[in-house]
């Protein structure tokens, strides 16, 4: 099993500015995923931050609006730029599952992020 | 993910069988399905997974048809602690949600 830490746990932003939301893992991975969950939705997955590489984005998202930093094999970070309301949304960090699929993925409590 | 498709939401009475429907038609070939649940926007808690076979834990049953386009999640004895989002997802390395099934269990 896997335990992972977020912080900040929630934030109210003024729009235009950024925030970096911090992923503590109590092991090391080597895959770790970040997901957004606008009010009411699913959970739409961002990116997978991979260490020693660039974070791999997934159709819809851009390194210039969410960079994620993987320093190493137990910490990542997201960053939202340049913030509008539309990004109000809970982040959730996440570990995915090993062993080629038949683990479970774990995650983080999530940051709730309200954009003013 | 759009390919991922649950009913929006559910009722069930307390203490009888939950029985929820997963449609996931393009799944390839080595990716799992998921199931977890997401209760007051808390991280999603897992349930169970399968590959082929049905699987059964402490807290559920999933039925995978044969060909792997549908699935079931059975919660035998549903509780009013059960109300909750369910979310039908797929994966191999990373796991993409469904559209998730709002469960209501009635007293």
């Amino acid at each position: 099993s896997a335990v992972i830490s977020q912080k900040p746990s929630r934030d109210i932003c003024q729009r235009g500015t950024s925030l970096t939301i911090q992923c503590q893992v109590d092991s090391q991975v080597t895959m770790m995923f970040w997901y957004r969950q606008q009010p009411g939705q699913s959970l739409t997955l961002i990116a997978t931050a991979n260490q020693g590489s660039e974070a791999t984005y997934e159709s819809g998202f851009v390194i210039d609006k969410f960079p994620i930093s993987r320093p190493n094999l137990t910490f990542s970070t997201l960053t939202v730029s340049n913030m509008s309301p539309e990004d109000s949304s809970i982040y959730l960090c996440s570990v995915g599952p090993g062993g080629f699929g038949n683990t479970e993925a774990f995650f983080g409590q999530g940051t709730r992020l309200t954009v003013v | 993910d759009a390919k991922t498709t649950q009913p929006p939401s559910m009722d069930c009475a307390e203490g009888r069988a939950a029985n929820l429907p997963c449609n996931h038609s393009t799944i390839s070939g080595n990716e799992y399905v998921y199931w977890y649940r997401q209760i007051h926007s808390q991280g999603p808690q897992y349930i169970i997974h399968g590959l082929k076979n049905n699987e059964t834990n402490e807290m559920a049953s999933l039925i995978i048809t044969e060909d792997r386009k549908s699935s079931t999640l059975i919660l035998p004895h549903a509780t009013l602690r059960d109300t909750a989002v369910y979310y039908c997802s797929r994966g191999y390395q990373k796991v993409t949600f469904g559209t998730g099934t709002k469960l209501q269990v009635i007293p």
